[in-house]
């Protein structure tokens, strides 16, 4: 099975930047997902990693390390905008795409 | 435009009354996937296909059943049998993977179910 963690709540600064975490311990291991997630809509894909190393999207960068079971979500210049849940989740290896999400971050971004 | 719906947004369901959601897709894609997310708590499967005319349980298939008789359609019921059906629920589709590859899941913009 799937064990996925991630911080319940984080509080940031309009401009500044922030790091949510997320541990994960798997049976199978098929690449590692962050979504966003405004309250009360579905969750929009932001970044994949299956390699280990960080992925660069403009102001959001991912980072896995899959020998350390962990990932962490960089969100840069942060934005009004920008507060809403952060889902981590994990694809297992088998041919179905099936993926085990977090319980999410919920960010919020203070003027 | 590709993408997928569900309807309605909103659903209200009785004690002891069966309901169905709707799910399509006209991406193509040959996956699709039932998530239920509880307030403060992130998603949990409760079925997937990967094919027409098949599909498998996920970790909450109790009280839940589906049906796949076209690519592009998945429609959920919620039975009597699930006794805390109040939830936020989400439908999804997907490329199969078919090896390491960055296709995401897409999804529906959900529907909330709510007991009376």
């Amino acid at each position: 099975g799937q064990n996925i963690d991630q911080p319940t709540e984080m509080t940031a600064t309009e401009g500044a930047i922030v790091q949510i975490n997320c541990t994960y311990q798997t049976s199978g291991f098929n690449g590692l997902f962050w979504y966003q997630q405004h309250a009360g809509e579905a969750p929009t894909f932001l970044s994949y990693n299956v390699l280990d190393g960080l992925e660069e999207k403009g102001r959001f960068s991912s980072f896995l390390s899959r020998s350390k079971g962990y990932s962490y979500l960089l969100l840069k210049e942060l934005q009004m905008k920008d507060s809403a849940s952060y889902l981590c989740a994990v694809r297992d290896s088998s041919n179905a795409g099936k993926s085990t999400f977090g319980d999410g971050t919920t960010l919020t971004v203070k003027p | 435009d590709g993408g997928i719906t569900q309807s309605p947004k909103y659903l209200f369901r009785k004690e002891g009354q069966n309901v169905t959601l709707s799910c399509e897709q006209n991406l193509n894609h040959d996956a699709m996937y039932w998530y239920r997310q509880d307030p403060g708590q992130g998603l949990r499967l409760i079925y997937y296909s990967q094919i027409v005319n098949d599909f498998q349980k996920g970790d909450i298939a109790e009280g839940y059943s589906v049906s796949r008789e076209k690519k592009e359609s998945f429609p959920l019921t919620v039975t009597s049998a699930q006794k805390n059906p109040t939830a936020f629920y989400l439908c999804a589709s997907s490329i199969l993977p078919g090896g390491a590859n960055q296709e995401t899941q897409y999804f529906g913009p959900g529907t909330r179910l709510l007991v009376l």
